[in-house]
């Protein structure tokens, strides 16, 4: 049971290239999302989805784009890369969120983007 | 929208000691309170958590407080030991939209 699997851990892009991370979980989760972590700062939410075939935006969606085509999949995508999205971004999972529950959050093991 | 704030941003303690850490949040609407650990180069793991209903949650050296009155909640760290060195970051759920937002972290360092 690996949990949340993110490939690539690390990459170097140039500016205007493409990209595409992936993020695998294997505990049957609804709800996947990506975050991007600055230094000395907290995660800001990039994108999120509640389930196979849903995304929504979070906090932060500018210049990035996700898909949900299989249940354990949530890809994110960097079209054009620019400096300003160097960071970690981590994917993570969870089960299905009741009104006012609980809602723990498994994270991957980050990727490390740098763009040039 | 949410406004999250931690304080202190750094905090020292020595090793044994109690640690508390507090994050204050601005949306009365906010529903679940939870506690994140953060260790080098690792990924965040959640420690402790609390729902809205609920005053105070207690794990082993850890705990959590909830003042929905006052808009914060606090992270009790006692018998503070090495392995406690981490960030720490407070993610309070606005409503029913999945959002946590994340505090800026508050670093503890455990001095031996």
């Amino acid at each position: 049971n690996a949990g949340v699997t993110q490939t690539p851990k690390f990459r170097v892009l140039k500016t205007g290239q493409s990209m595409t991370l992936l993020c695998a979980q294997d505990m049957n989760h609804e709800y996947m999302y990506w975050y991007r972590q600055d230094p000395g700062m907290g995660l800001r939410l990039i994108h999120y989805s509640v389930g196979e075939g849903t995304t929504a935006k979070g906090e932060v969606p500018d210049g990035y784009n996700v898909s949900r085509l299989k249940k354990q999949n949530f890809l994110l995508g960097l079209e054009s890369a620019a400096p300003s999205q160097t960071s970690v971004y981590f994917c993570a999972s969870s089960s299905i969120v009741r009104q006012g529950g609980s809602q723990p959050q498994h994270f991957g093991d980050g990727t490390r983007l740098s763009i040039l | 929208g949410e406004n999250v704030e931690q304080h202190p941003s750094t905090l020292s303690v020595q090793e044994g000691d109690s640690a508390v850490i507090k994050c204050t949040y601005s949306d009365s609407a906010s529903n679940y309170f939870p506690w994140y650990k953060q260790e080098l180069g690792k990924r965040p793991q959640l420690i402790i958590d609390i729902r809205s209903n609920v005053g105070e949650k207690k794990d082993q050296r850890i705990a959590v407080t909830l003042n929905k009155t006052a808009k914060h909640f606090s992270l009790h760290i006692t018998e503070t030991q090495p392995e406690d060195s981490a960030v720490y970051f407070c993610a309070p759920r606005v409503g029913s939209n999945y959002q946590l937002i994340w505090g800026a972290g508050t670093k503890l360092i455990i001095k031996p």
